[in-house]
């Protein structure tokens, strides 16, 4: 079980725009830690896609986007295309116990 | 550009030690970041094991803190993973990853090594 959930998988046509939900509590999200983005495309190593919630490093297109409010944080990605298929994990920070860096369980995006 | 690179046996048996080396070109690791290890099951998502800190500081999963330790190695510019007393939940894809600077809880993951898949069977 991981301490930040996000749904198990997502799918969209192309072109069109899909989200990607990350939720947590106020031990990680909710008391301001940032959160972070990665795309894993199939047997490869997952990669940074956005950081601090929502900026992008260098290449990443503009289609994809991020947020957070509250407890919780989103990815977004506009004009879906069959190359963004692949599974989107969420990361933040979590203070309980003795603090610990913590990954979402993942989402699977299917591009119809 | 800095890259990342793992090494290690590919099988260990139950019981014995996980021991697993990441070469890193393009960057000197004593010079800055955090520099961490991430595994991720078979089929399954991503766990976070540890970070160590150009420093030397370290900084364990809780879960995991009892079997693990990383260390660095500045001369031949690679850091080091060991996880004592492995069982088949062990098994998995280990990733080592560059982190950032400041503190731990503001760090994310990147560059990534390509990974290496360690299986815990006898």
């Amino acid at each position: 079980q991981s301490v930040l959930t996000q749904p198990p998988s997502v799918s969209g046509a192309p072109g069109q725009r899909v989200t990607v939900s990350c939720t947590g509590s106020s031990s990680n999200i909710g008391a301001g830690f940032d959160v972070q983005w990665y795309q894993q495309l199939p047997g490869t190593a997952p990669k940074l896609l956005i950081y601090r919630n929502s900026n992008r490093p260098s290449g990443v297109p503009d289609r994809f986007s991020g947020s957070r409010s509250g407890t919780s944080a989103s990815l977004a990605i506009t004009g879906l295309q069959a190359e963004d298929e692949a599974d989107y994990y969420c990361q933040s920070f979590d203070s309980s116990l003795s603090g610990s860096v913590v990954f979402g369980g993942g989402t699977k995006l299917t591009v119809l | 550009q800095v890259q990342l690179q793992e090494s290690g046996p590919g099988q260990v048996k139950p019981s014995e030690t996980l021991s697993l080396t990441c070469a890193v070109s393009g960057y000197s690791i004593a010079s800055a970041y955090y520099w961490g290890w991430v595994r991720q099951p078979p089929g399954k998502g991503l766990e976070w094991i540890g970070s160590i800190y150009h420093t030397g500081s370290t900084y364990y999963n809780p879960s995991l803190k009892s079997r693990v330790t990383i260390s660095l190695e500045t001369s031949k510019n690679q850091f080091s993973l060991q996880l004592t007393s492995v069982t088949a939940a062990d098994t998995a894809v280990y990733y080592c990853a560059r982190g950032t600077t400041g503190a731990l809880a503001q760090n994310w993951f990147g560059p990534w090594g390509q990974g290496t898949l360690v299986t815990v069977s006898s």
